[in-house]
């Protein structure tokens, strides 16, 4: 069956540090990958998505992402994060023609 | 270009009382149109999905409903709420195809 993990319910880093968050998928073709990002009591915003090609994605606010389908993962990095990207953020997979399937995700809080 | 409309952004309703949850979008024609409910520190559950006026497909057996009267506009109703339907309701429109979601601005509903 189709499942997106995300590993770390919560992140915390310093302003200015690296970030990674991971994502696992099980899914048996070719998936379709997304990041999205949730402020505090808001909808969802695409952060980025891959469909094929490179495997590097570019998004907003400076945000990348590399599919790596040999271990199955699509983890979100960015150099260097700033306080206003403290937020929640969850991967998706399409899991077929109209359905998504979406982490639990991950709460980033960021240290000033 | 296209926008989604999700109303109201809060709402406080007693346990047996009835929900309407009013979503549209603008822009676009025959959106594939979801509904997805959060609950505290959970993922995003999907409820519903429609693609086409009046095909709606549940998700999960539940006490809710929805419906499509019109091709952008999606609604989500129970004629008598539990105290469980509480969470954070979005609702989402994409194009036919993995395109990625835009998701609504969301309703806070809390069953007392």
């Amino acid at each position: 069956a189709q499942s997106v993990t995300q590993p770390d319910i919560h992140i915390t880093v310093s302003e200015g540090a690296s970030l990674e968050l991971r994502c696992n998928y099980s899914y048996g073709a070719t998936p379709y990958l997304f990041w999205y990002v949730q402020s505090p009591g808001q909808g969802l915003q695409l952060l980025l998505k891959y469909f094929s090609g490179d495997t590097l994605v570019q998004g907003i606010k400076g945000f990348e992402a590399e599919f790596k389908r040999s271990q199955s993962s699509f983890n979100l990095r960015k150099p260097s994060v700033h306080w206003s990207d403290a937020a929640e953020y969850f991967c998706a997979v399409g899991a077929g023609t109209y359905k998504y399937i979406f982490g639990t995700g991950t709460r980033l809080k960021v240290l000033a | 270009s296209q926008t989604i409309h999700q109303w109201p952004a809060t709402l406080v309703q007693p346990v047996g009382s009835p929900l309407s949850l009013e979503c549209t979008v603008e822009g676009t024609s025959n959106p594939n149109l979801y509904w997805y409910r959060q609950a505290a520190g959970r993922g995003l559950q999907l409820l519903f999905y429609s693609i086409g006026i009046d095909q709606i497909s549940s998700e999960v057996p539940q006490n809710l409903s929805a419906s499509r009267p019109q091709d952008r506009q999606f609604i989500l109703s129970s004629k008598k709420l539990l105290l469980s339907d509480s969470g954070f309701y979005l609702c989402a429109w994409s194009r036919q195809g993995n395109y990625g979601y835009t998701f609504g601005s969301g309703t806070r509903l809390t069953v007392v």
